[in-house]
């Protein structure tokens, strides 16, 4: 595997369902990043994880939350979401700090019912 | 509070028929302007990044510039495959790894 991957690459859930997303990156990166892409926005931040601890949480709802147990690793845990929620999330990776750039994985088409 | 806003939101383009993009930002000292391109249900494909006005960047049929305020992503005789939302982000002197992305430009080239 090469760059970043995320699974699964669609989910349709229920409102009162349990699921998580994964995102693995294998380029020697030190931080991580949850993005919301809707229809007709722009690319909303949801988390950073810098060395596998949380650095931002950009006001995101408690229905969302993310777990880095190492570098390499991130997940984001759905409980109770709400049909609005329905939208394509996104992982990135970095370096932290120096190089700038993030790589993004091909994403997770979520549909919450 | 970063800012980026893309122009326009959809460009329709004969194959051949040269273009730009643009991306006007306001930012707390620029440290980094990126272009990505990104094809429908896929993650954004990294392209450019710019660092300090005037400098330019080319890859294949495409080329970003930038000033102080904006940037420009030309497409020079563009193909059907270049059709893709393209998208800017910008990092400033406050946003630790952040980024602020505009919200695209989708472009599509028909043969």
């Amino acid at each position: 595997e090469t760059g970043v991957t995320q699974t699964p690459r669609h989910l349709v859930m229920g409102m009162t369902n349990k699921k998580s997303l994964k995102c693995e990156q294998h380029l020697g990166h030190n931080a991580m990043y949850w993005y919301k892409q809707s229809a007709k926005k722009p690319l909303e931040l949801m988390f950073v994880y810098n060395f596998k601890e949380q650095t931002e949480n950009n006001s995101v709802p408690s229905r969302f939350s993310p777990e880095c147990p190492n570098s390499s690793h991130l997940f984001l845990h759905l409980h109770t979401l709400q049909p609005e929620d329905s939208a394509l999330y996104l992982c990135a990776s970095s370096h932290s700090g120096g190089g700038p750039e993030q790589f993004f994985g091909p994403g997770t088409r979520l549909t919450v019912l | 509070e970063d800012q980026v806003t893309q122009s326009p939101e959809a460009l329709r383009l004969q194959e051949g028929e040269s273009s730009s993009l643009n991306c006007s930002y306001t930012v707390s000292g620029l440290r980094g302007l990126f272009w990505y391109r990104q094809d429908p249900g896929k993650g954004p494909e990294f392209l450019f990044t710019l660092y300090s006005a005037g400098e330019e960047k080319e890859k294949e049929r495409l080329k970003a510039t930038l000033t102080k305020k904006e940037s420009f992503l030309h497409i020079t005789a563009p193909k059907p495959e270049d059709s893709a939302t393209y998208l800017c982000a910008v990092r400033g002197n406050n946003a630790g790894n952040m980024l602020t992305f505009g919200g695209g430009t989708r472009l599509m080239v028909k043969p």
